[in-house]
């Protein structure tokens, strides 16, 4: 069975602090996505990973593979309270994602 | 367009009653989904279909019943149901479900459904 692990699952910072979100596995996945979904609302996607040890950008967010395709991270600097959401990061399984638990972050300003 | 649209927004309903969710994406996309989510929790994945025939049915209670009458609609019958099936309730869509590393999903806003 694939299994995501998502830490932290709580995150409450000031704006302007830097942060990592992890999202960790024994398994190996074809490709990893970041979702950030905010209340009331689905899901959005932010990025899809595919090759090991890949580093993509998105402003300030960074997102990267790791080597082996097991784990991947999400950090963000210099954050806003516009980041505030649940992070959700979901693995391409043999027939579904495979969902992570979620990190919700919020942003104190 | 990129949207996947759910309507209604919100639902109340009594154990009772019959009621239906509805989705819609015009993207083009042959897969559509159906997700459960509970409050701080990740999506629950309920039922997928691709070209328009029931791909994957996550042993779902038979009170949920889907319908895609087409490959841009995809519906939600709901009958008899629980307070515990109080839900924000996720329809998706992607190019064609057969899964693949590129595969991605996009999701409407939910349907947030309360059970009396």
């Amino acid at each position: 069975t694939q299994l995501l692990e998502q830490s932290p699952q709580f995150l409450s910072i000031q704006e302007g602090e830097n942060l990592t979100v992890y999202c960790n596995s024994s398994s190996v996945f074809s490709s990893l996505q970041w979702y950030r979904q905010e209340p009331g609302e689905g899901p959005v996607l932010l990025v899809t990973v595919v090759t090991g040890g890949e580093v993509k950008k998105l402003k300030r967010l960074t997102f990267q593979f790791g080597d082996a395709r097991k784990d991947s991270s999400l950090h963000i600097t210099a954050a806003q309270p516009g980041d505030t959401g649940l992070y959700l990061c979901a693995g391409a399984g043999n027939y579904q994602l495979i969902w992570g638990a979620g990190t919700k972050l919020i942003i104190k300003p | 367009d990129t949207e996947v649209t759910q309507t209604p927004k919100h639902l109340v309903m009594g154990m009772t009653n019959k009621k239906s969710l509805k989705c819609e994406q015009h993207m083009g996309h042959r897969a559509m989904y159906w997700y459960k989510q509970k409050a701080k929790k990740p999506p629950e994945l309920m039922f997928v279909y691709s070209y328009e025939k029931l791909s994957i049915n996550e042993s779902v209670p038979s009170r949920f019943s889907p319908e895609c009458p087409n490959s841009s609609l995809l519906n939600l019958h709901l009958h008899a149901l629980q307070p515990e099936d109080s839900a924000l309730y996720l329809c998706a869509s992607s190019q064609d479900g057969r899964g693949g590393s590129e595969e991605k999903l996009f999701f409407g806003s939910g349907t947030q459904l309360s059970v009396l």
